[in-house]
């Protein structure tokens, strides 16, 4: 089956500490993304990558890298910058056109204490 | 610019009666629209969107969205709620020309009582 996978589902780290969060898509999609969710907060882009080698910032990149090395892969580290990492993580993919949706990943939910 | 507004962070009903979930966008140009839904600790699904074909958008489990240009408004409809659809539901805009991307509500929350 096609789809988005993310690992793992919940993940415990201690305040300080860099992780890195996994994203895996077979949909051959070229676009890519990471968001943040928070209650009552919606989804708020992190960063998102249109192409192999290239990636942009959303809107709250800070305290975050991404890389995309190839194209079924786009992972996320929260680096010790980040003030308040502890939130829920979804990835997402897209075909890269105005009426493609994205399709989302189950998500990853990070604890830092 | 664009940005979408969620009228309601929380919105009961009762099984069986009319669902209505109000979502207002702002954009610049003419926009894409989406409805998404999420059930505790999961992804988002993709109800329906619209994409300038038809104002009237069906989508899936019995949802429908109306697009009006006038009230920029795109609320997500269902005639007879129930307890299965008890969720989190976002919308969003992106732009209908260039790249861009999705702007999502703040997301409201359905309660569906027996």
């Amino acid at each position: 089956d096609g789809g988005i996978t993310q690992s793992p589902k919940y993940l415990f780290r201690k305040e300080g500490q860099n992780v890195t969060l996994s994203c895996e898509q077979n949909l051959n999609h070229d676009a890519m993304y990471w968001y943040r969710q928070d209650p009552g907060q919606g989804l708020r882009l992190i960063y998102y990558s249109q192409i192999v080698n290239d990636f942009q910032k959303g809107d709250i990149a800070e305290g975050y890298s991404v890389s995309r090395e190839k194209k079924e892969s786009f992972p996320l580290t929260v680096t010790s910058a980040q003030k308040n990492p502890t939130a829920f993580y979804l990835c997402a993919s897209s075909q890269d056109s105005g009426v493609d949706e994205q399709y989302f990943g189950p998500g990853t939910r990070l604890t830092v204490t | 610019a664009q940005s979408v507004t969620q009228l309601g962070s929380h919105v009961s009903v009762s099984e069986g009666a009319l669902v209505l979930l109000r979502c207002n966008y702002s954009s610049s140009v003419p926009p894409y629209l989406f409805w998404y839904v999420q059930y505790p600790n999961q992804g988002l699904q993709l109800l329906l969107k619209y994409t300038s074909a038809a104002t009237l958008v069906k989508g899936i489990n019995g949802f429908e969205a109306e697009f009006k240009k006038s009230e920029t408004s795109f609320h997500l409809t269902k005639p007879s709620a129930h307890m299965s659809d008890a969720a989190e539901y976002f919308c969003a805009v992106r732009a209908y020309s260039g790249y861009s991307t999705l702007t999502f509500g703040k997301g409201t929350m359905l309660l569906v009582s027996p």
